[in-house]
């Protein structure tokens, strides 16, 4: 089953930018890429998708190069709140999210 | 807040038992997936529903089933209960069967088997 591969951890200071990047090699002509955020004992929350390029939010930056095989998701100014775990998502059949174990951002003072 | 509600929040079984976890949509969305999310990993899907009909399941066995009613309110159902089932069960509603759009996420029903 084709994944998404992505750093298990990752420290910031607050007021830093942060980039994860995710790798999604078998990801399809179709597939839209997703990044959420999870807090513990919490549902994920969606933060944001793109297809290619460029996609920015109130909360996120979301690049895709030209090849889709990969992403980076770009946090900035990060907060002592920010402090979670950052999933990356392509479904690869449709219908069907691989989650993965994300990628566990803490954000120190 | 998402606007999708999950009951019970916490339940305790022992193995061997049957469990209903209960979801209901956001207003308006059709479409309803489950996931097992245990503790220190990412949440694995089970299915998806849309308009009542499995249309999506990831590699769970068939003790795992579920139903989405018309009001697109949805149950996971799990037989034979297993200490490995202990989890975090999450529901989330979409708009799509197909999805390229966002999911949202319930708070989850978590699941101790002794």
């Amino acid at each position: 089953l084709a994944k998404t591969t992505q750093p298990i951890s990752m420290d910031s200071y607050e007021g830093q930018e942060v980039n994860i990047t995710c790798s999604h090699n078998n990801i399809a002509t179709n597939d839209y890429i997703t990044w959420y955020q999870q807090f513990p004992s919490q549902g994920p929350r969606f933060i944001i998708q793109g297809y290619k390029t460029k996609v920015t939010n109130e909360v996120a930056s979301l690049f895709i190069p030209a090849d889709r095989k990969s992403s980076t998701l770009s946090l900035p100014r990060v907060s002592l709140s920010d402090t979670a775990v950052y999933y990356c998502l392509a479904p690869f059949t449709g219908n069907q999210f691989y989650f993965g174990t994300g990628t566990s951002l803490t954000v120190i003072p | 807040e998402t606007g999708v509600t999950q009951s019970p929040t916490h339940l305790i079984k022992t193995r061997g038992q049957q469990v209903t976890l209960r979801c209901s949509s956001q207003s308006g969305h059709n479409t309803v997936s489950w996931y097992q999310q245990a503790l220190g990993q990412g949440p694995q899907f089970i299915f998806q529903y849309y308009r009542e009909e499995e249309n999506g399941r990831g590699n769970f066995p068939p003790r795992f089933s579920g139903l989405q009613f018309p009001n697109y309110s949805s149950e996971l159902n799990v037989n034979a209960l297993e200490l490995d089932d202990s989890a975090l069960y999450l529901c989330a509603s979409s708009l799509a069967a197909v999805v390229s759009g966002e999911l949202f996420f319930g708070e989850g029903s978590r699941l101790t088997v002794l």
